[in-house]
Parts: structure tokens; sequence; C-alpha cells
């Protein structure tokens, strides 16, 4: 099983829907992080979590909703999103949320998003 | 305005030809580099790292040299094989406090030539 599993891996939803990613890690770390990945953009951290608590929120719409009910799962809830929400949303996880500068960042496969 | 740049969005060498990707940061607080590579629908795995203490770091083929002085990264590839064409995203932390995590240029789509 790999470290870091994402589902769905592809998402088509209309801008009235309600859809959740989910995103488990097998790595026993205690930090996990969402990322969008827009085309020509770099990465873009959205949320970070460290124990369970929300540590960083790097000004994202109220329209995207983070949950971590435990170190090893972590959920994005979607609700009313726009077209230019389409991306990539990658999760991630390490040992640390204080050592993520330092550490590697175990990343899964993504979460492949279209808004219609 | 982009604290970590990849100014070549694509490189095409030659199979058996090094391989160089740079990225240039801007904040000097910066003392954790790393880069990343991506294949197509998969998620970017971790490749190789340097902290500011060094300013080379070799493993196997791929080498990262660092120029504090110039805010500037490279990653050497030698020699370039079919298999290392991918999306390489070079990312930068700090290790004093790390919450944010780590900061990723756009990204150098390397595609090695047969």
């Amino acid at each position: 099983e790999t470290g870091v599993t994402q589902t769905p891996r592809h998402l088509v939803m209309g801008m009235t829907n309600k859809k959740s990613l989910k995103c488990e890690q097998h790595l026993g770390h205690n930090a996990m992080y969402w990322y969008k990945q827009s085309a020509k953009k770099p990465l873009e951290l959205m949320f970070v979590y460290s124990l369970e608590e929300r540590v960083e929120n790097n000004s994202v719409p109220s329209r995207f909703s983070p949950e971590c009910p435990n170190s090893s799962h972590l959920f994005l809830h979607l609700h009313t999103l726009q077209p230019e929400d389409s991306a990539l949303y990658l999760c991630a996880s390490s040992q640390s949320a204080r050592l993520a500068g330092t550490g590697e960042l175990f990343f899964g496969e993504g979460s492949r998003l279209t808004v219609l | 305005d982009q604290q970590v740049k990849q100014n070549s969005p694509s490189l095409s060498v030659q199979e058996g030809r090094i391989s160089i990707l740079n990225c240039d940061y801007t904040n000097s607080m910066f003392d954790y580099f790393l880069w990343y590579k991506k294949y197509p629908a998969e998620g970017p795995t971790f490749l190789i790292s340097i902290s500011s203490i060094k300013d080379k770091n070799e493993d196997g083929r791929f080498t990262v040299f660092l120029n504090k002085s110039a805010k500037h990264l490279s990653l050497h590839i030698v020699p370039s094989q079919p298999g290392d064409s991918a999306v390489y995203f070079c990312a930068v932390g700090e290790s004093g406090g790390g919450a944010d995590g780590l900061t990723f240029g756009k990204g150098t789509h390397l595609i090695i030539q047969p």
C-alpha cells in the first residue's frame, strides 16, 4: 500500500455540487497538508494540520473546508466551487509540521478536479 | 511575487548527456532546499536535498549545488536516462519555523531524447 492515498483520483462537479476529497497516510506522520497545483503555477499550500489541529490556512476561500478527524485522515470538503478551482489537489504528509521546512513531504497521487 | 523561480519551463537533453536544472530564490531566510520529481498522473516524489551549510550534495547520478550568495541552486543529472523524463520541482524551506511547509517553483519539464 502506498504511503499517501488519495480518492477519488478524478472528480467532475458542477458549481452547485458538494463533494469531498479524501486523503489517508500510512506512514505514522503527524502533519498533513493540502496543496493545489494549477496549470503553469507553483504548488500552492492551502492547509496544514499538525496533530489534527489546523496550523495554517493560506487565505483559502471558504468554499474549501478541510477536516482532519485523526492523524491519518484528511478531507477537503468542496462546496459551490468555481471553474477556476479546477486543478490537481495534492495531499502530503510529513513527520512534523515544525520541521516541514527541512523534512521531506510525501505526496499522494492527487485528485484531478474539474468544475463545470 | 514568486519566491522560487524555475525560469525554464522545459528542457530537452540527449540521453547520456548531462541535464542541468536551475532554481533561484529570493528570501535569504530559506536554508533548506529540495528537489522533487513528478511523473504524469503521480504525486511529486522527493529526489534530493541540501542544507545551507553545504554547497554540494551527491546521490548517485544526481547532484545538487547551492550558491548561497547568488541564491541559486541547480540539479545535475549525469548521465541522463529516458526514465528521468519528468517535471522537476525545486522547493525551499526554513529550518526554524516550518509550519508553512515548503515553497515550490513552477517546475521544469525535462525531456530526455533517445
